[in-house]
């Protein structure tokens, strides 16, 4: 059973940069899993920051970027703000029309 | 700008059937670009891939939850619906539709570009 793996929290201070990542229970992350990254406050529907593994969805400020970090994919926030205080989702395609989410990373600015 | 509306029952009989259909607007899911996805979210948990169907019909399952699944399809309203039976209080959930976005003239993507509301559904009798 595939595991995709996230840090369950993180913590930055205001200004700083932070690098969340996600990873595979078994396997390296490439950007053949299209990995995308997704923010989440409390009550709401996520939304959509990052796309196959670097490419920012539409109106993301540019503080956020994606990359792929050694053996996995990696989302990094410089010059981190109150409101980036969220949660955090990668999601990766498995193939064969599956997708599958890592647990999620809850970041406190602080 | 596409908009999508989950719509259903917020209290499901354990043991029944939840049934969710979301509603699409501002674009066609008739596309071969796109799928239609559900994915769920417990009461302070993380985000669940339930499935996803495309425009031919074709449906991709969770492994874990194959075998409760149905999903389908109705072009001429712009819907797609989801069902879920033998519901037990574990499935009790946020659940959110959005499109998958396959492809476009750049290559492949695979990702969640727009999605509901979300829906909370309770399971409890």
């Amino acid at each position: 059973q595939t595991v995709v793996t996230q840090e369950p929290s993180f913590s930055v201070s205001p200004g700083g940069t932070v690098t969340l990542t996600c990873g595979l229970s078994s396997g390296s992350v490439s950007t053949s899993y299209y990995p995308s990254w997704y923010q989440q406050t409390p009550g709401q529907a996520p939304r959509t920051l990052i796309y196959s593994t670097n490419s920012r969805s539409s109106g993301v400020p540019d503080r956020f970027s994606g990359s792929i970090l050694g053996n996995k994919a990696a989302l990094t926030i410089t010059g981190a703000q109150a409101d980036d205080e969220s949660d955090y989702f990668c999601v990766l395609y498995l193939g064969s029309g599956i997708s599958m989410f890592g647990g999620g990373t809850k970041l406190t600015v602080l | 700008q596409l908009q999508l509306q989950e719509s259903g029952p917020g209290l499901v009989k354990p043991s029944e059937t939840l049934s969710l259909t979301c509603t699409v607007s501002g674009d066609s899911i008739g596309s071969s670009k796109y799928h239609g996805g559900w994915i769920r979210q417990p009461p302070g948990k993380g985000l669940e891939w339930i499935g996803s169907i495309y425009y031919s019909g074709t449906i991709y399952h969770n492994p874990s939850l194959k075998s409760r699944v149905t999903m389908s399809l109705d072009t001429s309203k712009n819907q797609f619906s989801l069902k879920l039976s033998s519901v037990t209080a574990a499935d009790t959930a946020v659940y959110y539709c959005a499109r998958e976005f396959l492809y476009d003239s750049s290559g492949y993507h695979h990702y969640f570009d727009y999605w509901g509301q979300g829906t909370l559904v309770t399971v409890s009798s």
